[in-house]
């Protein structure tokens, strides 16, 4: 059962602090995603990542966020210095190029205090 | 104005009724239309995609795009408690640039 997997699942920390998320894509996805969802944003595209090409980080705060994709089996997003603003869902999604479909992970619940 | 307008609800129905949720747009680009569910605590996760305008069909759910008045619809027959989530629409004039809508929260009660 092929799923895109994030870690932590939960993170709780204090403002100034980096912050590291990681996301396992589906094997044979090509492209991945970084979304942000809060209650009043809704879900916020951040980056996009075709064959491990940084295409589009538009949406994504460049002064203190960071995504960079390792090699094709790990994506990491980067915040430094975390603030309180941060605290949000994060979701990696993955798909397969051509595809319109986008498979999301279980997201990473960050909190910063 | 959003590009993609939906009522974030929430909308309570007993169990067994039809469920009818919509979106409407502005950009009339977009040429895939999708359904995503999620349930809380969890990721989106695809129910139903469309290119371009019509209906499709799957199981006892049914999407709807009618590109001449910028709408579409999801419908839900026999409207089972498990189905209680968020459900969002999304469109996207390419394949990578989803817009989403705000999600519509769908309570069936027993």
């Amino acid at each position: 059962d092929a799923r895109v997997t994030q870690t932590p699942r939960d993170k709780v920390t204090e403002m100034g602090q980096e912050v590291t998320m990681r996301c396992q894509p589906i094997l044979g996805h090509n492209t991945v995603f970084w979304y942000r969802q809060t209650m009043m944003q809704g879900l916020e595209l951040l980056a996009y990542f075709r064959n491990r090409a940084p295409l589009d980080d538009s949406g994504m705060p460049k002064d203190r966020f960071s995504a960079e994709m390792p090699d094709a089996t790990l994506a990491t997003l980067k915040i430094q210095p975390s603030e309180p603003r941060d605290s949000a869902v994060y979701f990696c999604a993955s798909g397969a190029s051509g595809e319109g479909t986008q498979y999301f992970g279980p997201g990473t619940r960050l909190l910063v205090l | 104005q959003k590009e993609v307008e939906q009522d974030p609800g929430p909308l309570s129905v007993p169990e067994g009724a039809i469920v009818s949720l919509n979106c409407t747009y502005s950009n009339s680009a977009f040429q895939y239309f999708m359904w995503y569910r999620q349930y809380s605590r969890k990721g989106p996760e695809l129910l139903m995609y469309t290119y371009s305008s019509g209906n499709k069909e799957d199981g006892r759910f049914t999407a709807q795009v009618d590109k001449s008045s910028k709408y579409i619809s999801l419908f839900i027959r026999d409207s089972q408690p498990s189905d209680s989530a968020t459900y969002l629409c999304v469109m996207s004039e390419s394949n990578y640039q989803l817009i989403w809508g705000a999600g519509t929260k769908l309570i069936i009660k027993p």
